[in-house]
C-alpha cells in the first residue's frame, strides 16, 4: 500500500491553457474523489467515481472541468481554458464502499494560473 | 447532508488535553461522524469515526451523546506537531454521499 499518488505536485500554466492532473488511488479502493481547496477554506467536493462509473458530477465547477476513471483504476481531472480563479490545490482521495468515511487523501496538485 | 458547526480556532499548550466540540443538530439516522486532520500543503488525514457513545484509537477519542446532535474530539496531551486544522463531518457513506468539508477548527499548540 503506497497510498494515493497525485501527479504533478505543482503545475504552473498560462491562462487559457488546458491542464490535466492524474490520481492513482489505493488499489483495493473502489471509490475515488476529487476535491479542490483554496487558501483558508476546507476542501470543496467536485466529483466521485465508484469503480469506473462517475456517480456525482453536479458539483464540478463548470463545463470546463471534467474527470475520467477508465477501467476503474487511475483517474484524471482536466481543466480546459484555465482561468486565474482556478488556482488552487486539487486533492484526490480514495476509499471503499464498506470503509465508512476513512478516505485516504493524496498530497494534492497545486495549480497556479498566471 | 447535515451541517456542522465547530469553533474557528483554538489555542492550547503542549501536554494539555484538547477537546473540540462540533454541533450537528440535523444529523440523520444513518449518518456517521468523522474527523479529519490537515497540515499545511498536505491532504486531510482521517483521525476517527463513530456513530454513538465513545470511540477511541491510538490518536484520539470521540465522544457522542445519546441524541447525537453534537460530538467532541478529544486529543490527549497535545504536542506542537498537533497544530493543524481539524474537520468534523457527518454523512452516510453507504448511501454514496461524499464528505462535505466546512472550514474546520484551526488548533494552535504552543510550548
Amino acid at each position: 500500500d503506497t497510498g494515493v499518488s497525485q501527479d504533478p505536485r505543482h503545475k504552473i500554466t498560462k491562462r487559457g491553457q488546458n491542464v490535466t492532473f492524474r490520481c492513482d488511488p489505493i488499489s483495493e479502493h473502489n471509490r475515488l474523489y476529487w476535491y479542490r481547496q483554496t487558501l483558508g477554506q476546507g476542501p470543496e467536493f467536485l466529483t466521485y467515481f465508484q469503480n469506473e462509473a462517475q456517480l456525482e458530477k453536479s458539483r464540478l465547477l463548470s463545463d470546463r472541468f471534467s474527470a475520467e476513471r477508465p477501467k476503474g483504476s487511475f483517474s484524471t481531472l482536466e481543466i480546459q481554458r484555465t482561468e486565474q480563479g482556478d488556482s488552487a490545490m486539487y486533492l484526490c482521495a480514495s476509499g471503499w464502499t464498506g470503509g465508512g468515511y476513512g478516505y485516504t487523501f493524496g498530497s494534492g496538485t497545486r495549480l497556479t494560473v498566471v | 447532508l447535515a451541517k456542522t458547526t465547530q469553533p474557528i480556532s483554538m489555542d492550547s499548550y503542549e501536554g494539555q488535553e484538547v477537546n473540540i466540540t462540533c454541533s450537528h443538530n440535523n444529523i440523520a439516522t444513518n449518518d456517521y461522524i468523522t474527523w479529519y486532520q490537515q497540515f499545511p500543503s498536505q491532504g486531510p488525514r482521517f483521525i476517527i469515526q463513530g456513530y454513538k457513545t465513545k470511540v477511541t484509537n491510538e490518536v484520539a477519542s470521540l465522544f457522542i451523546p445519546a441524541d447525537r446532535k453534537s460530538s467532541t474530539l478529544s486529543l490527549p496531551r497535545v504536542s506542537l506537531s498537533d497544530t493543524a486544522v481539524y474537520y468534523c463531518l457527518v454523512g452516510d457513506n453507504q448511501a454514496g454521499t461524499a464528505l462535505i468539508f466546512g472550514k474546520g477548527t484551526t488548533l494552535s499548540v504552543s510550548s
